[in-house]
């Protein structure tokens, strides 16, 4: 069964901590993609990364990093110098390469970030 | 460019009534998806429309039914509507099918179903 498992419902840290957010995933497939999903208040799910499961190296792109393990079925993803506008409901995704499949979305990890 | 649009933004309807919502994906994509978020959870897959043809479809009732045009744009609709339906729905659009190998799919803002 392909499933996406995100433990932590709720986080709350204190502007400028940095915060983890954590990414299980289930499948018997070899080939996939990950993602990650900002959605903020006003709804929009907004696109932060993609990963294939080909390719482990970690990426960064500015404040943002997430950490591929395949050994551990993890694609955790960290915000570094938190700010307050990086508080939303974060989701992390699955999808199967080359198959009329749906994406598989996590419940979700809903962050705060206060000042 | 214009990301992915959706109409309305909000809707109240009432148990038993027909619903139409409205996608129009990012210029030169083919592939619209639609997802129904409930309070609290992820999306949920309901349908895929790949240049005008079904291509996937979730674990949804016969009253969730969609359709692609040729222009790309898609409808959703659901008819007798329960007060379970209640939820953003969402559409993305990708430029090929999904899982394909340069997918990613892009959102709109959604649109709010109440059902009273």
């Amino acid at each position: 069964a392909q499933k996406v498992t995100q433990a932590q419902t709720e986080i709350s840290v204190v502007e400028k901590e940095d915060v983890t957010l954590d990414c299980v995933y289930e499948t018997r497939d070899t080939t996939y993609y990950l993602f990650w999903y900002k959605q903020p208040p006003s709804g929009e799910l907004v696109f932060l990364i993609r990963r294939n499961s080909f390719d482990e190296q970690n990426e960064i792109s500015g404040r943002y990093s997430w950490n591929f393990q395949k050994s551990t079925s993890s694609f955790n993803f960290t915000i570094t110098a938190s700010q307050v506008v990086d508080s939303a409901v974060y989701f992390c995704a699955l999808i199967h390469l080359n198959r009329d499949d749906k994406i598989i979305f996590g419940k979700g990890t809903r962050l705060h970030i206060l000042p | 460019d214009a990301g992915v649009t959706q109409s309305p933004t909000h809707l109240i309807k009432t148990r038993g009534q027909h619903v139409t919502l409205r996608c129009s994906p990012i210029s030169g994509h083919k592939s619209v998806s639609w997802y129904q978020q409930v309070l609290g959870q992820g999306p949920q897959f309901i349908f895929q429309y790949y240049e005008k043809e079904e291509r996937g479809r979730g674990n949804f009732p016969d009253r969730f039914s969609a359709r692609q045009f040729p222009n790309y744009s898609s409808e959703l609709n659901v008819n007798a509507l329960l007060l379970g339906d209640s939820a953003l729905y969402l559409c993305a659009s990708s430029s090929v099918p999904a899982g394909g190998a340069t997918d990613t799919q892009y959102f709109g803002p959604g649109t709010r179903l109440t059902v009273l």
